[in-house]
């Protein structure tokens, strides 16, 4: 079954430090996205990127994230100025693209990166 | 605005006992999607069910029940015989119609099963 994977599982950095949270998703979906969740706490979206551009971003990320879709297969998280309260679980997810609305189509995540941030 | 509260922090149970997830929702969309996802103490997040606001049909799979009441804005999920395995933080969520695409999650109930 395919699934989508997320590189590495877990990540220590510096505060200031620049870090990319690798995804790749399920290879016949076209919607992506990026959540965190807080230890502990409930997921929270960060962005969906649609059609090699950001569809819509929520309030948490700022001009320290970015997101690029490099290739053909990955889908990349960057943040460039690590802050301690980046430490978080970081869930890479995608969705198919059909004739219904694309709210409507599920999710799926990937096992998330563990972002731990010293 | 959109709102999902599962009221319930943390639900303890016996192995085989049936638990209610409770999942209560506030949208301005007349259109609108709801889930459940599990996640497990390995921390994935698993897709279990997805339902549309124009389909009040209940659903059953399995041990797994959802009872979609749209008078009550609410998206209860029921385990039947629950198992150990069972035992995960489950989440509910809300995806309105309207110009956002941002899901809303709730807090997430975390379901303790006890052999």
């Amino acid at each position: 079954e395919p699934e989508v994977t997320q590189t590495p599982s877990h990540q220590v950095t510096q505060m200031g430090q620049e870090v990319i949270l690798r995804c790749v998703p399920i290879s016949n979906h076209l919607y992506f996205y990026w959540y965190r969740q807080i230890l502990g706490q409930k997921v929270e979206f960060l962005v969906s990127f649609y059609n090699n551009e950001i569809s819509e971003k929520s309030e948490i990320f700022d001009d320290q994230f970015s997101v690029e879709r490099p290739d053909g297969s990955n889908f990349t998280l960057k943040i460039r100025s690590t802050k301690l309260e980046d430490s978080a679980m970081y869930f890479c997810a995608s969705s198919e693209e059909g004739l219904q609305d694309p709210r409507s189509y599920e999710q799926y995540f990937g096992p998330g990166t563990r972002l731990t941030v010293t | 605005a959109q709102k999902v509260t599962q009221a319930q922090t943390e639900i303890s149970v016996v192995e085989k006992e049936d638990v209610t997830l409770d999942c209560v929702y506030e949208t301005r969309d007349t259109t609108y999607y709801l889930f459940w996802y599990k996640q497990p103490p390995s921390g994935e997040l698993v897709f279990l069910i997805r339902r549309n606001s124009f389909d009040e049909q209940n659903e059953i799979s399995g041990r797994y029940s959802w009872n979609f009441q749209k008078s009550t804005s609410s998206f209860n999920f029921t385990i039947t015989a629950s198992q150990v395995v069972d035992s995960a933080v489950y989440f509910c969520a809300l995806r309105g119609s309207g110009g956002s695409y941002i899901p809303t999650f709730g807090r997430g109930t975390s379901l303790i099963v006890h052999p």
